[in-house]
C-alpha cells in the first residue's frame, strides 16, 4: 500500500528542546515537502527536496532544518522549538517527472499530519 | 500578498443539493490547479485536477472549471453528500515546478 508515515503523530514539548519529526515514504518518490497548517492560514510549505542530497527553503523555513540522505525519508528538524511553532505539520511526496509522467505527476500525497505544542 | 485565495472560509449546503467553491489566483505563470480535501485528524486527499489546457475537467460527482482569463477556478459537487463536509484547499504550481501553492481553504459542510 503507497504509504507517508510521519511519527510522532502528537508531541508536547517544550521550548528549546531540539527534535525530529520522521517522514517516510514507500513509492519511491523524488519530490519530498514539509508544511504547516495553522487555522486561517492554510498549508505553508516549509521546506522542499527535489532528490537525495537536493533540499531548499518554501514560505517559512526558519526555525527549521531538513535532510535528505537517502530517497524515503526526509525529517524535519526544530533545533529550538519555540512556540510559534506550535501547529500541525504534513509531509507530502509527488512522484515528479512533469507533465511526461501524466497528469497525476503533481498530485501530492501527505502524510496524516503531526501535532505538535511547544509551550 | 497571497497568489491564491479562497475567499469564503466556510460555506454550508443542503444534502442533494450543489456545492460550489471558488479559487482565485493571481500568477498568470500558474498552469496547473489541483483541489485537495481534508478531514480533521487526516492529511489532505487530491480530490480533482485540472491544467490550464482544458476548461473543465470532470470526475464523478465532481467538475472542476478554470476560465483563465479571470484567474478563477471552481469545484462544483453535485449532488452534495454528508461526507462531502469537509475543509477544500486549491492549489497551483506553474510549469516544470512541483511547488504547490495553496489557498487558505474553505469549510464545506452539508447538512442532512
Amino acid at each position: 500500500e503507497a504509504q507517508v508515515t510521519q511519527n510522532p503523530r502528537y508531541l508536547i514539548t517544550v521550548t528549546g528542546k531540539k527534535l525530529t519529526v520522521t517522514c517516510s515514504q514507500n513509492m519511491n518518490h523524488e519530490y519530498m515537502s514539509w508544511y504547516r497548517q495553522d487555522p486561517g492560514l492554510g498549508l505553508r510549505q516549509i521546506y522542499y527536496s527535489m532528490n537525495v542530497e537536493v533540499t531548499d527553503k518554501g514560505d517559512v523555513p526558519e526555525g527549521y532544518k531538513v535532510s535528505r540522505k537517502e530517497k524515503r525519508n526526509f525529517p524535519l528538524i526544530l533545533e529550538s522549538p519555540s512556540p510559534n511553532q506550535t501547529s500541525l505539520y504534513f509531509c507530502a511526496t509527488i512522484r515528479g517527472r512533469g507533465l511526461q509522467g501524466g497528469v497525476g505527476s503533481y498530485e501530492q500525497y501527505f502524510g496524516p499530519g503531526t501535532r505538535l505544542t511547544v509551550t | 500578498d497571497q497568489q491564491v485565495k479562497q475567499n469564503s472560509p466556510s460555506l454550508s449546503v443542503q444534502e442533494g443539493r450543489i456545492s460550489i467553491l471558488n479559487c482565485d489566483y493571481t500568477n498568470s505563470m500558474f498552469d496547473y490547479f489541483l483541489w485537495y480535501k481534508k478531514y480533521p485528524a487526516e492529511g489532505p486527499t487530491f480530490l480533482i485536477s485540472i491544467s490550464s489546457i482544458k476548461d473543465k475537467n470532470e470526475d464523478g460527482r465532481f467538475t472542476v472549471f478554470l476560465n483563465k482569463s479571470a484567474k478563477h477556478l471552481s469545484l462544483h459537487i453535485v449532488p452534495s453528500q454528508p461526507g462531502d463536509s469537509a475543509v477544500y484547499f486549491c492549489a497551483t504550481t506553474g510549469a516544470g515546478s512541483y511547488q504547490l501553492t495553496f489557498g487558505k481553504g474553505t469549510k464545506l459542510s452539508v447538512i442532512p
